[in-house]
């Protein structure tokens, strides 16, 4: 089955400054990596998604890259805010098929210091 | 259009007790997933249900079950409860047709076994 390992699994960062969260996956046939966001007490939420036809996708401050070949993929913020401060989780799927199996990364806990 | 419910929000229980979760997912939505949240293993897969059929399974032992009702309302139950099942359950529901992906999360449950 899917695979995904994320790191790191804590990130600290000044406000102001960019953040970057790695992912790597096993499965070649996967073809739909979403990032979620949970913040302390709350639901994960989509912040940005990424198909594999797709190297780069962007959203306002945050961003998220694929490389195919390698089986890794990557979420960018610049310019954090505390606001960002949360659990973001990386995830790997196979759609479609009116089904999905969705493996997510363990997690990175990221700090942003004012 | 209201949210992913579920219900309850907080359980306690006995080991070797059972329990039933309940998920109501977003209405028009054939998908519903169950994932299992921990603190040192973030969000693994428990099972998938589309239009009444599980479609995939996770790593979890036959403790652990679920189904799914025409309306999609999914339960999941898990049986002879041991300590180390304490974790937030989270269902989430995506509209499960082809090309679809996003997955909407709900609250979760808050177990805890004693």
């Amino acid at each position: 089955g899917e695979n995904v390992e994320q790191h790191p699994s804590t990130l600290s960062v000044q406000e102001g400054d960019s953040a970057v969260i790695k992912c790597t996956y096993s499965d070649s046939a996967s073809n739909y990596f979403p990032w979620y966001k949970q913040e302390l007490g709350k639901r994960p939420q989509l912040i940005i998604d990424i198909r594999s036809n797709v190297g780069e996708k962007k959203d306002q401050r945050i961003a998220v890259t694929l490389n195919k070949t390698a089986k890794h993929f990557s979420l960018h913020i610049t310019e954090t805010q505390p606001e960002d401060s949360a659990v973001y989780f990386c995830a790997a799927s196979r759609v479609p098929g009116g089904y999905q199996k969705v493996t997510f990364g363990i997690g990175t806990k990221l700090q942003v210091i004012p | 259009k209201a949210g992913v419910t579920q219900t309850p929000r907080y359980l306690i229980k006995t080991r070797g007790q059972q329990v039933t979760l309940s998920c109501s997912p977003i209405s028009g939505h054939r998908s519903v997933s169950w994932y299992q949240q921990t603190p040192g293993q973030g969000l693994q897969f428990l099972f998938e249900y589309f239009s009444e059929t599980q479609r995939n399974k996770g790593n979890f032992p036959g403790r652990f079950s679920g189904r799914q009702f025409s309306n999609s309302r999914s339960e999941m139950n898990v049986s002879t409860l041991e300590l180390g099942d304490s974790a937030l359950y989270l269902c989430a529901s995506s509209p499960g047709g082809g090309g679809s992906t996003e997955a909407f999360f709900g609250q979760g449950t808050r177990l805890t076994v004693v």
